[in-house]
């Protein structure tokens, strides 16, 4: 099955500051790629993903990488603002035991963005 | 549009009382459903997956239960709680007809066993 590998577990960044979160993945069959942000206390919520035929995606301040064959995708945030602090958490889709698709999740990474 | 709901938002529980969390969705049909725990740390642990009415397919085994009675409804539980059940429980779907789409989270229920 899939595997899904996040790093770091903790970043802390100023405000202004760039955040890199790295993840790895193992299914080369995998080909949806979605970033969550999960408050305090809250569900996750979706706030970027990209597909494999991308290489790159934006959304003002957010990006994501894709890279297919060394099977890896990290989110970029810039210009880091205090609202920004969360756990965040990569995600890859695969097939499940049961030939259902479904999301593996990495272990989050928690971003504090200090003022 | 389509909502997720989860309830209750937080619980606290006796060792070896039973447990019953329902999560219901609103908006869409036939979704695939997903129940999800999140313990000490950050991680995201597949507890439960269904794709259809009273099919419903276990990750890990543990203690707990989960049934799908209808289309939008997905239960969990579980007949006699333990301490390591304490946990945040998160229900999500995703459309089972489309290719490389999100799974959308409910709110989350913080369930301390006591």
């Amino acid at each position: 099955g899939e595997n899904v590998e996040q790093h770091p577990s903790t970043l802390s960044v100023q405000e202004g500051d760039s955040a890199v979160i790295k993840c790895t993945y193992s299914d080369s069959a995998s080909n949806y790629f979605p970033w969550y942000k999960q408050e305090l206390g809250k569900g996750p919520q979706l706030i970027i993903d990209i597909r494999s035929n991308v290489g790159e995606k934006k959304d003002q301040r957010i990006a994501v990488t894709l890279n297919k064959t060394a099977k890896h995708f990290s989110l970029h945030i810039t210009e880091t603002q205090p609202e920004d602090s969360a756990v965040y958490f990569c995600a890859a889709d695969a097939r499940n035991s049961g030939s259902a698709r479904q999301l593996t999740f990495g272990s989050g990474t928690q971003l504090t963005v200090l003022p | 549009s389509q909502t997720i709901h989860q309830w209750p938002a937080t619980l606290v529980q006796p060792v070896g009382s039973p447990l019953s969390l329902e999560c219901t969705v609103e908006g869409t049909s036939n979704p695939n459903l997903y129940w999800y725990r999140q313990a000490a740390g950050r991680g995201l642990q597949l507890l439960f997956y269904s794709v259809g009415i009273g099919q419903i397919s276990s990750e890990v085994p543990q203690n707990l239960s989960a049934s799908r009675p209808q289309d939008r409804q997905f239960i969990l539980s579980s007949k006699k709680l333990l301490l390591s059940d304490s946990g945040f429980y998160l229900c999500a779907w995703n459309n089972r007809f489309l290719k490389n789409t999100e799974a959308f989270f409910g709110q989350g229920t913080r369930l301390t066993v006591v």
